[in-house]
């Protein structure tokens, strides 16, 4: 099956600096999504990029589809902003998730 | 609009005994999935249905897992018996069209 590949796996940050994670997959996709998994377990959608590039807030996702990575810029992060960021795949209308990004911001 | 709603949130049981997780979708949605994530690991499909269908269920473990979605609406997904490698969390989702795909907050099951 695809694999999906999130590096780094754990990021350490000072509250205010700028980061950029990135998400390589193996095959084709139909579509791409980026979550962030709070610490209650909670994931929620950050993006839906299937290519292009959108932002939302301090955050932004480009994704290029033919050279099969995506990437998610962190503006000027917050201690809110911790927790795993995970990129996940759709195929076949399933979600196949990589192993993440842990992320922690320090005050 | 409400979300994707779970229940149990939190299910601590013996090894061997058997524990159900319920799952309402988001009102319109035809797909429903499963996923299981274990501590540490990104979440993993265990089986999508579409409206009351199941469309993949391949890496569902049958002799111990079932799932169903009799109406297209609800799903109850069971672990019968239950081992100590199920200690996961069992995240619900929802989607309309395949593309954004919803979760809940997910049903935390610890067995001892």
């Amino acid at each position: 099956g695809i694999q999906v590949e999130q590096s780094p796996p754990d990021l350490i940050l000072q509250e205010g600096a700028n980061s950029t994670l990135r998400c390589n997959f193996s095959d084709s996709v139909n579509n791409l999504q980026w979550f962030h998994q709070n610490p209650w377990g909670q994931l929620i959608n950050l993006f839906y990029i299937p290519s292009g590039t959108k932002q939302n807030g301090r955050l932004s996702a480009t994704t290029v589809a033919t050279e099969r990575y995506s990437l998610l810029y962190i503006s000027s992060s917050q201690t809110t902003d911790s927790g795993v960021y995970f990129c996940a795949v759709v195929v076949r209308r399933a979600l196949t998730f990589g192993s993440g990004t842990r992320l922690q911001v320090q005050p | 609009e409400a979300g994707v709603a779970q229940s149990p949130r939190y299910k601590i049981i013996e090894k061997r005994q058997s524990v159900a997780f319920w799952c309402n979708p988001i009102s319109g949605h035809a797909t429903l999935y499963w996923y299981q994530q274990i501590l540490g690991q990104g979440p993993k499909l265990l089986i999508q249905f579409q409206n009351n269908g199941v469309v993949d269920d391949s890496q569902l473990p049958k002799d111990r897992f079932s799932a169903e979605r009799l109406k297209g609406v609800d799903s109850t997904l069971k672990i019968q018996p239950a081992k100590l490698e199920d200690s996961a969390v069992y995240l619900c989702a929802s989607s309309r069209s395949g593309n954004t795909i919803y979760f809940g907050e997910g049903s935390w099951l610890t067995v001892v």
